[in-house]
């Protein structure tokens, strides 16, 4: 079946512009999880929606990070006023939460560069 | 909150030979462990996982192995390939909100 699908692949930005990230999870997954990963470091945890609501943002850098999920299916991560240093591959996983199952599927990421 | 260490960062064996990566985490309620293989250009992929209640897995030719009272768990690829080569991580949860990822192994095997 489909896997995690990203959208763009790559984005390039200039300072101080606002982009949309799209994630379009593996059909039937409730959780989504939105990472950011810097060059030659592992995943880090920015968002995690289980259905329609954000149930732990807690790692979204600071106030001009913003996700979405309004259906409980696609995702969009939001940033405003981007800096260079947000400069990363973003990547989408989703899971299918249930019980004790945590797998999750990784999507190929969009790399986002800021100018 | 949690930190995950891993080592080594770079890794290369002659193919066939054994490869191990480990990995240490600090929070004693983090009860799964996943291990991920990510090639250039693609998101990492679940390559095997282990519960807190398991102290090891084993997969064909991959293995993993976890020492809760150490909180150490480690990856082992026996008689690798060409294709095993990639950069590989371990993550740790006990939500499974929030998984907390080691900074990546990048294997190479030589053929």
């Amino acid at each position: 079946g489909a896997g995690v699908s990203q959208t763009p692949s790559n984005k390039v930005t200039e300072k101080g512009k606002y982009v949309e990230l799209r994630c379009d999870p593996i059909s039937g997954h409730t959780a989504l999880y939105w990472y950011r990963q810097s060059l030659g470091q592992g995943p880090e945890f920015l968002i995690y929606f289980q259905g329609t609501g954000a149930a732990d943002d807690s790692g979204l850098p600071n106030d001009r990070f913003f996700a979405v999920r309004p259906e409980g299916s696609v995702s969009t991560l939001k940033i405003q006023r981007t800096e260079r240093g947000d400069s990363a591959v973003y990547l989408c996983a989703s899971s299918l939460r249930g019980g004790d199952s945590y797998e999750q599927y990784f999507g190929p990421g969009t790399r986002l560069t800021v100018t | 909150g949690e930190n995950v260490e891993q080592h080594p960062s770079t890794l290369s064996v002659q193919e066939g030979d054994s490869a191990v990566i480990k990995c240490t985490y600090s929070d004693s309620a983090s009860n799964y462990f996943p291990w991920y293989k990510q090639e250039l250009g693609k998101g990492p992929q679940l390559i095997i996982d282990i519960r807190s209640n398991v102290g090891e897995k084993k997969d064909q030719r991959i293995a993993v192995t976890l020492n809760k009272t150490a909180k150490h768990f480690s990856l082992h690829i026996t008689e690798t390939q060409p294709e095993d080569s990639a950069v590989y991580f371990c993550a740790a949860t006990y939500t499974g909100n929030q998984f907390y990822f080691g900074t990546g192994t990048s294997l190479t095997v030589i053929p």
